[in-house]
């Protein structure tokens, strides 16, 4: 099956600082990317759909400025975390699709510390 | 709005018993639902998906599910559990303002534990 790779797969910041994660199909070229929050012992929620080449499509409540996506490949997607905060502390997870209409295919997750 | 929603957080079975994880889905169109088992600290598995060819879902891992429109439910069941199903389940519902399913909106989840 379609593999989809996340990195790094834990990271540890201090509160104000940026981090960027990456969201990597490794076997077929992505169209769509979605990124996703999950909270412990939470549900996965929709944070904002990425498409190659355009801007993303930002869920209701989630800050644009404050998570900066950027898919600039067919490969690759990348979500920043702009000074972040303890709040800010979850389970990121992207998934990927080879065009609308096709199954997503979810990366392994970063989980992310801020201290 | 769409939704789905699973009863129970947490199912705990012995193994070889029988296993059943409900969920029921509220929307105004046919939906495509889906179900998905997450491992610690890993991303999500398509376990099955329902698109309407069959109200009765086989998937991978000897699970299945029935969907009961007049029920608006969808339970993902296992004959026998073996303790490497033991996971977090959920339960999904496709964007009913998009027709293609590609967008989809996630349930609680229930986390599966299986008894020596």
């Amino acid at each position: 099956g379609a593999v989809v790779s996340q990195h790094p797969s834990r990271v540890i910041c201090k509160s104000g600082t940026s981090v960027k994660i990456e969201c990597r199909s490794l076997d077929f070229q992505a169209t769509t990317m979605f990124w996703y929050r999950q909270f412990p012992k939470q549900s996965l929620m929709l944070m904002a759909t990425s498409n190659e080449g355009s801007k993303a499509t930002y869920e209701q409540g989630v800050e644009k400025d404050k998570f900066l996506i950027n898919h600039a490949s067919l490969t690759l997607s990348t979500l920043t975390v702009t000074s972040a905060h303890p709040e800010d502390s979850s389970f990121y997870i992207c998934s990927a699709i080879q065009g609308w209409g096709n199954e997503q295919f979810f990366g392994p997750g970063t989980r992310l510390t801020v201290l | 709005a769409q939704s789905v929603t699973q009863l129970g957080s947490h199912v705990s079975v012995s193994e070889g018993a029988l296993v059943l994880l409900r969920c029921n889905y509220s929307s105004s169109v046919p939906p495509y639902l889906f179900w998905y088992v997450q491992y610690p600290n890993q991303g999500l598995q398509l376990l099955l998906k329902y698109t309407s060819a069959a109200t009765l879902v086989k998937g991978i891992n000897g699970f299945e599910a029935e969907f009961k429109k007049s029920e608006t439910s969808f339970h993902l069941t296992k004959p026998s559990a073996h303790m490497r199903d033991a996971a977090e389940y959920f339960c999904a519902v496709s964007d009913e303002e998009d027709s293609s399913a590609s967008k989809i909106i996630f349930g609680s989840g229930t986390r599966l534990s299986i008894r020596p």
